[in-house]
């Protein structure tokens, strides 16, 4: 199985920061990487797709980059609705992998 | 719009067998390109893929979990069932159902999850 490893684990920012969190992999997987958002209580919801595809919906300040093993997802200014816990997931192989989460915090 | 909703009991005894039902609206498994998975989540832990069945009825399990997991459809119910053996405490959880379509091959639909608590 592919290894999923996700840094920060854990984030402090505040409201209109830039914020920045990586994934890497254990192997090459091309862009077959995603990121979701999950709040407390809630089911995860997909920003990205493709490692840089945005999902319909979502707000523009949210963007992935990457390929290969080294991946990572920016929002470019925190909105208080932004803060929650966010997973990357690889695609490219079956069993699909979850990272084991970044927990955005405000400051 | 597209919906899927997971069912089943919320307390399960150790040794005993897991079933849990995924009834979805507003697409078919039929369809070419479609699949569903279950992925779970133990309380403040991350997420855990488990199954997935797809649109030609391939299926897919956790390598950790493959022996005890059975995963079916039937499209005319539009559901998706998933069966564990032999529950452990370990497996209490939330555990969610989700579709994929192949296009993207990302969960892009999640139903909202049922807890699952195995204790004597």
């Amino acid at each position: 199985d592919i290894q999923m490893t996700q840094s920060p684990s854990s984030l402090a920012a505040s409201v209109g920061d830039r914020v920045t969190i990586t994934c890497r992999t254990s192997q090459s997987i091309s862009s077959y990487l995603n990121w979701y958002q999950q709040k407390p209580g809630k089911a995860p919801k997909l920003l990205i797709y493709a490692a840089s595809s945005l999902q319909s919906g979502v707000p523009s300040r949210f963007s992935g980059s990457g390929s290969g093993t080294d991946f990572t997802l920016t929002i470019s200014s925190l909105q208080p609705e932004d803060f929650a816990t966010y997973y990357c997931q690889q695609s490219y192989s079956t069993p699909t992998t979850f990272g084991q989460g970044t927990r955005l915090e405000i400051k | 719009q597209v919906t899927l909703k997971e069912s089943g009991p919320a307390l399960v005894k150790p040794t005993q067998t897991l079933t849990l039902t995924c009834t979805f609206s507003g697409f078919s498994l039929s369809t070419s390109g479609m699949r569903v998975s279950w992925i779970r989540q133990p309380p403040g832990k991350a997420l855990e893929w488990l199954a997935r069945i797809d649109w030609d009825d391939d299926k897919f399990y956790s390598t950790s979990l493959k022996t005890r997991l059975t995963i079916s459809k039937d499209t005319s119910k539009n559901q998706v069932v998933l069966t564990m053996t032999n529950v452990d405490p370990v497996d209490t959880a939330t555990y969610y159902c989700a579709r994929a379509l192949i296009a993207v091959d990302a969960f892009d639909i999640w139903g909202q999850g049922t807890l699952v608590t195995v204790s004597s």
